[in-house]
């Protein structure tokens, strides 16, 4: 089955350590996202991948890192400088055409420990 | 301003009741527009898809109004089931940015 896999389901973070949650998808999308959640809130956009080599920073991406190397992989680092990581992080994937809808991993939740 | 404004709720409401949810948009060159579903601690699933004359998925139906900018979920014949929070979608083609509004909270109670 097609889909986007995200691992590990659950994060714990010490404090100054540097960690990358996984994201691989096999719907052939070119474009991939990356969102944080926080409780009671709405989606917001870190990082964003149109296609193999080229990203852009979306609204929140001061303390996190990213690489797309692959098509179908587009991992996060949440970095140390990132000082309130605890959230629920999304990875999202779609075509380029505009007119087709974002498949969602499962997601992450990241904690601090 | 925000791309994309939604009520957030809570809309709590009796089993088999009707309820409908609107969401703005403020971008005019949005060209596609989604309903997602998210339940707690789960991550957002497709509704559906909003086109330009209206669709309908069984007790679903949502719209799409371009001239005044909304698009609208309306849910007949509530079930426990759909308790969720949804998620409207804007698609702006322009460097294919997804614009999330806030979400509307629903629960239906027996």
């Amino acid at each position: 089955d097609g889909g986007i896999t995200q691992s590990p389901k659950y994060l714990f973070r010490k404090e100054g350590q540097n960690v990358t949650l996984s994201c691989e998808q096999n719907l052939n999308h070119d474009a991939m996202y990356w969102y944080r959640q926080d409780p009671g809130q709405g989606l917001r956009l870190i990082y964003y991948s149109q296609i193999v080599n080229d990203f852009q920073k979306g609204d929140i991406a001061e303390g996190y890192s990213v690489s797309r190397e692959k098509k179908e992989s587009f991992p996060l680092t949440v970095t140390s400088a990132q000082k309130n990581p605890t959230a629920f992080y999304l990875c999202a994937s779609s075509t380029t055409q505009g007119n087709q809808p974002q498949h969602f991993g499962d997601g992450t939740r990241l904690s601090i420990l | 301003r925000k791309e994309v404004e939604q009520d957030p709720g809570p809309f709590n409401v009796p089993e088999g009741a009707t309820v409908a949810f609107n969401c703005t948009y403020s971008n005019s060159a949005s060209q596609s527009f989604f309903w997602y579903r998210q339940d707690c601690r789960k991550e957002p699933k497709l509704l559906m898809s909003v086109y330009s004359s209206g669709n309908e998925d069984g007790r679903f139906t949502a719209q799409l109004n371009r001239a005044s900018q909304y698009i609208s979920l309306l849910i007949r014949d509530s079930k426990l089931s759909d308790s969720a929070t949804y998620l409207c979608v804007v698609n702006i083609l322009t460097g294919n940015q997804f614009y999330f509004g806030t979400g509307t909270s629903l629960t239906v109670i027996p």
